[in-house]
């Protein structure tokens, strides 16, 4: 099966570092792109930006750009998502998706999601 | 930044037709893409590219543009279409957005 399988929920104080983890089974790691979401309580999908695992080639959205740092390692299928210093506003659920790097055919994988708690 | 405008609620009986409208100024240009997230869950793609459908997704889905517009018809909605979807395209940097959602609802 295809699956992302992300790493467990999260408490952490503000000011602390964090990273989070998505794990590609069951394809071609480095085929496709992995991207990351932000989803905060009762809001929207917000995009935080790409990885290309063949290179670690990084697009963010200007809105996270600066403020999280994506990574992937080849050798174990994993990408991930780090602050170094988290804020109370960085709470939320973030999901880790897919998506074929030669072609327009969406998100079509979707990790569980990793819930990230951030007290003050 | 970009934007892609979305109706916050929709709401519909059983076996009606749903449509969900996604605007945005680079949509005749870019493609347009749908995701369903039902309570709890994470997102599931419903329509890539305008007006594909992935497999497993059942035919009642159907995506459709006209202009800045893009649209996601569920026909015969049934109960466990009641989720919130939300349109993805990209600006001309491409950068990936999102639309703020719509929420549907199964009366």
């Amino acid at each position: 099966d295809v699956q992302l399988v992300q790493s467990g929920a999260e408490v952490k104080k503000a000011g602390e570092s964090l990273r989070i983890s998505c794990e590609g089974s069951g394809y071609s790691f480095t085929s496709y792109w992995i991207t990351w979401v932000r989803q905060m309580p009762g809001k929207g999908l917000e995009w935080m930006g790409r990885i290309d695992p063949r290179d670690s080639y990084t697009n963010y959205s200007p809105s996270f750009h600066g403020h999280v740092t994506m990574s992937s390692d080849k050798s174990s299928n994993t990408a991930y998502l780090q602050w170094s210093i988290l804020k109370a506003s960085d709470t939320a659920v973030y999901y880790c998706a897919r998506r074929y790097s030669q072609g327009d055919s969406g998100m079509d994988v979707w990790g569980q999601g990793t819930t990230v708690t951030v007290s003050s | 930044s970009y934007e892609l405008t979305q109706p916050p609620s929709v709401s519909v009986s059983p076996g009606q037709t749903a449509r969900i409208t996604c605007s945005g100024d680079a949509l005749p240009k870019l493609y347009a893409f749908w995701y369903q997230q039902r309570a709890g869950q994470a997102p599931v793609l419903v329509i890539y590219k305008d007006r594909e459908r992935p497999s497993g997704i059942p035919e009642r889905f159907s995506g459709s543009t006209s202009g800045t517009t893009a649209t996601l018809t569920i026909s015969g909605v049934q109960a466990e279409d009641e989720a919130d979807y939300y349109c993805q395209s990209a600006d001309s940097s491409d950068a990936w957005v999102f639309g703020g959602g719509t929420k549907l609802t199964v009366l």
